[in-house]
């Protein structure tokens, strides 16, 4: 399974953006990168996903390097209801077109007023 | 909320006794997952069903634990003997029909203490 690299933790003031860096050296090219928070005590919530373009969506944009090694997801607003532990997964293919994400331990990200 | 229910959210059980949680999925999700969650560490997967046929077990999954989604709808997963290892979080997450590009919707989680 191919395993992401994330901080363990990260801060950032409310209102700035927080960038939020994930490696991801042993993806494979058809694997496709998936970014999921998770407030305590609740279930994952999807935030984005990408193959190998970078992606915008409502609460963060996703941004892939050329040679998909690494991502960084943005959000480019921080509040303190972002504060969560943030997981950058590679979706991982079972057979076919069935998957299963494979979470590592994320990054925790604090904001701050 | 995701639309994905959990029942129970929290559930304290003795060591060596039998507990069942159960999933309801989105209604016309046909896949469905379920994920274990250790303190301090990010979900692990567990197992998959497609309607009610169980395709992929993890090496997670002992004998210990069974799982079934009888008619393709709603799911269980049962710990026989529960031992205190088993206390985490437990996740369901379930995903539409069709499609190789989209997310899974997880559930609130049901959280297992063994005393």
């Amino acid at each position: 399974d191919a395993k992401t690299t994330q901080p363990p933790s990260m801060d950032c003031a409310e209102g700035r953006a927080a960038n939020l860096p994930c490696n991801h050296s042993t993806i494979s090219g058809n694997e496709y990168v998936y970014w999921y928070r998770q407030i305590h005590s609740q279930g994952p919530q999807y935030i984005i996903h990408g193959l190998k373009n970078n992606e915008t969506n409502e609460m963060a944009s996703l941004i892939i390097t050329e040679d998909r090694k690494s991502s960084t997801l943005i959000l480019p607003h921080a509040t303190l209801r972002d504060t969560a532990v943030y997981y950058c997964i590679v979706r991982t293919y079972l057979y076919g077109s069935n998957y299963k994400l494979t979470f590592g331990k994320g990054t925790l990200l604090t904001v701050n007023p | 909320d995701t639309g994905v229910s959990q029942d129970p959210r929290h559930k304290i059980t003795k060591r060596g006794q039998n507990v069942t949680f159960r999933c309801d999925p989105i209604s016309e999700h046909n896949r469905l997952y379920w994920y274990r969650q250790t303190l301090g560490q990010g979900p692990e997967f567990l197992t998959y069903f497609q309607n009610e046929a169980q395709l992929e077990k993890s090496r997670l999954l002992s004998d210990r634990f069974s799982a079934e989604r009888p008619k393709g709808s709603f799911s269980t997963l049962e710990i026989q003997r529960t031992e205190q290892g088993d206390s985490a979080m437990y996740l369901c997450a379930s995903i539409p029909t069709s499609g190789v590009d989209n997310e899974q919707f997880f559930g609130p989680g049901t959280r297992l203490t063994v005393l």
